[in-house]
C-alpha cells in the first residue's frame, strides 16, 4: 500500500514556541491531504483539508491563523502550530489520498504515523 | 449528538470468543462506511469497508443498515493480536472522514 511519513514523530516544546510538522507521501502524489488531531480517549477530529497549490479549508472551530497549513507540492504538506500552548498538546495525524476534492469516488486515505506534541 | 457513536467498552473477551461492535451515525447522507483499527499511540489502519449486502474478510464480518443508520462488526475466534481500538468511520460529501471515538477490545489468554 501507499506510504505516508510524518516528521517528527514526537516533539516537546515550551509554551509560546511554534512547531512545524511535515507530512510526506513517499510513493504516490497526494493531491489532497488531511490533518487530524486526536486527544486522549477521543476520536480523530478533522482539522483541515488541503489541495496542492491552494489554501486549506479549515473545519469549524479550528483557527487558521494558529494552525498554518502549506501544501506546496504533491508530496509534502506542513502543519505549523504557532505560539503553542499546553492545550495544543495532542496527537496530530495527517492522511493523504491520490485524488482531488472534485473526485467524488472514494480513494482510500493513507495515514501517517502521527506526531505526538507535548507543550510544557 | 455525536456524528458517529460507539460504545467505548472495553470489551474484555477470552481468546476464541466471538465479539460484536455496533455503531450509529447521524448523517443520512453519508456516502461510505468503514471500520478502522487503531493500536495504542499509532495511526488508524483500514480494516474493511462496510456494505449494505454485508461483507466478510476472514474472521471479520461487517454489516450496514442504512435505514437504521447502524453499522456492525463481528469478530470470530478472537486472537490476542486483535486487541486494539476499533473505529467506526463514515465518509461524507467531499471525501471527509468522520471518526467515532472507538471501541476498545482486549483479548485475554
Amino acid at each position: 500500500g501507499a506510504v505516508v511519513s510524518q516528521h517528527p514523530s514526537w516533539v516537546i516544546c515550551k509554551s509560546g514556541t511554534s512547531v512545524k510538522i511535515e507530512c510526506r507521501s513517499l510513493d504516490f502524489q497526494a493531491t489532497t491531504m488531511f490533518w487530524y488531531r486526536q486527544f486522549p480517549k477521543q476520536s480523530l477530529m478533522l482539522m483541515a483539508t488541503s489541495n496542492e497549490g491552494s489554501k486549506a479549508t479549515y473545519e469549524q472551530g479550528v483557527e487558521k491563523d494558529k494552525f498554518l497549513i502549506n501544501h506546496a507540492s504533491l508530496t509534502l504538506s506542513t502543519l505549523t502550530v504557532t505560539s503553542a500552548h499546553p492545550e495544543d498538546s495532542s496527537f496530530y495525524i495527517c492522511s493523504a489520498r491520490d485524488g482531488g476534492l472534485a473526485d467524488y469516488s472514494y480513494n482510500e486515505q493513507f495515514f501517517g504515523p502521527g506526531t505526538r506534541l507535548t507543550v510544557l | 449528538r455525536k456524528e458517529v457513536e460507539q460504545d467505548p467498552g472495553p470489551f474484555n473477551v477470552p481468546e476464541g470468543a466471538t465479539v460484536a461492535f455496533n455503531c450509529t451515525y447521524s448523517n443520512s447522507a453519508s456516502q461510505s462506511f468503514f471500520w478502522y483499527r487503531q493500536d495504542c499511540r499509532k495511526e488508524p489502519k483500514l480494516l474493511m469497508s462496510v456494505y449494505s449486502s454485508g461483507n466478510e474478510d476472514g474472521r471479520f464480518t461487517a454489516q450496514l443498515n442504512r435505514a437504521s443508520q447502524y453499522i456492525s462488526l463481528l469478530i470470530r475466534d478472537s486472537k490476542l493480536s486483535d486487541s486494539a481500538t476499533y473505529l467506526c468511520v463514515v465518509r461524507e460529501y467531499g471525501n471527509k472522514l468522520v471518526f467515532g471515538a472507538g471501541t476498545i477490545l482486549r483479548v485475554k489468554s
